[in-house]
């Protein structure tokens, strides 16, 4: 089975800190995702790697950053979180190719004072 | 860009009852996926069923089947014999058959969470 983990599945910081969200994957996916999730929103896409040291920005990356040094790996990074950064944020993973399903983590629900 | 769309915030069916959740899309494409998931409250996001768009017959994984239409971009889910382990927050997504990497992000609707009464 494939598992995607994220290091929280709670975090409350303040304004200000930088935040650091993690997601491994186990199954050698070339391609990893962060979204977010919001009420009436549904899922948008932060940001997204296809490969080690590789990644597009997505949607809504303003105020985000990524890192992803191994494979198996993506990080998501608020370099100054805003209380209007607060919200479930969901990691995914897939083989590369459109036709693949992608796997997704259990969410980190960030709060930010 | 594409946008998906799904009108109904909230569903509730009565248990074994069957109930239609609507998605419409928009997009330019001819060739792409669509998805139905399915986030149980506190559970990770899973997929229920998946559609070609190139394929004209209706997805079904047991109880759960699919409306396909690909002229009007509509795509709704149909469940069956609805139990209480399907009340969940249910997303439709597309996903384009470009193999650019940005295309292979998928576009998820709004979300309609589903109740199911005992």
């Amino acid at each position: 089975d494939v598992k995607v983990t994220q290091s929280s599945r709670y975090l409350v910081k303040r304004t200000g800190e930088k935040v650091f969200l993690e997601c491994v994957q186990d199954m050698d996916h070339e391609n990893m995702f962060w979204y977010r999730q919001d009420p009436g929103l549904g899922l948008r896409l932060i940001y997204f790697s296809y490969d080690v040291k590789m990644k597009e920005k997505g949607d809504i990356p303003e105020g985000y950053s990524v890192s992803r040094e191994k494979k198996e790996r993506f990080s998501l990074i608020l370099e100054s979180a805003s209380t209007n950064q607060t919200s479930m944020y969901l990691c995914a993973s897939s083989l590369g190719g459109t036709v693949y399903e992608q796997y997704f983590g259990p969410g980190t629900r960030l709060t930010v004072t | 860009a594409q946008t998906v769309t799904q009108s109904q915030p909230e569903m509730s069916v009565q248990e074994a009852e069957t109930v239609t959740l609507s998605c419409t899309y928009d997009t330019s494409e001819s060739d792409y996926y669509l998805f139905w998931y399915k986030q149980p409250p506190s559970r990770q996001m899973i997929l229920v069923i998946r559609q070609e768009a190139y394929k004209q017959q209706n997805a079904t994984e047991n109880r759960f089947s699919v409306n396909f239409q690909k002229a009007a971009k509509s795509f709704s889910l149909k469940i069956s014999d609805s139990q209480l382990g399907d009340a969940a927050m249910y997303f439709c997504a597309y996903r384009s058959a470009s193999r650019r990497g940005g295309a292979q992000k998928l576009v998820f609707g709004q979300g309609t969470r589903l109740t199911i009464n005992p």
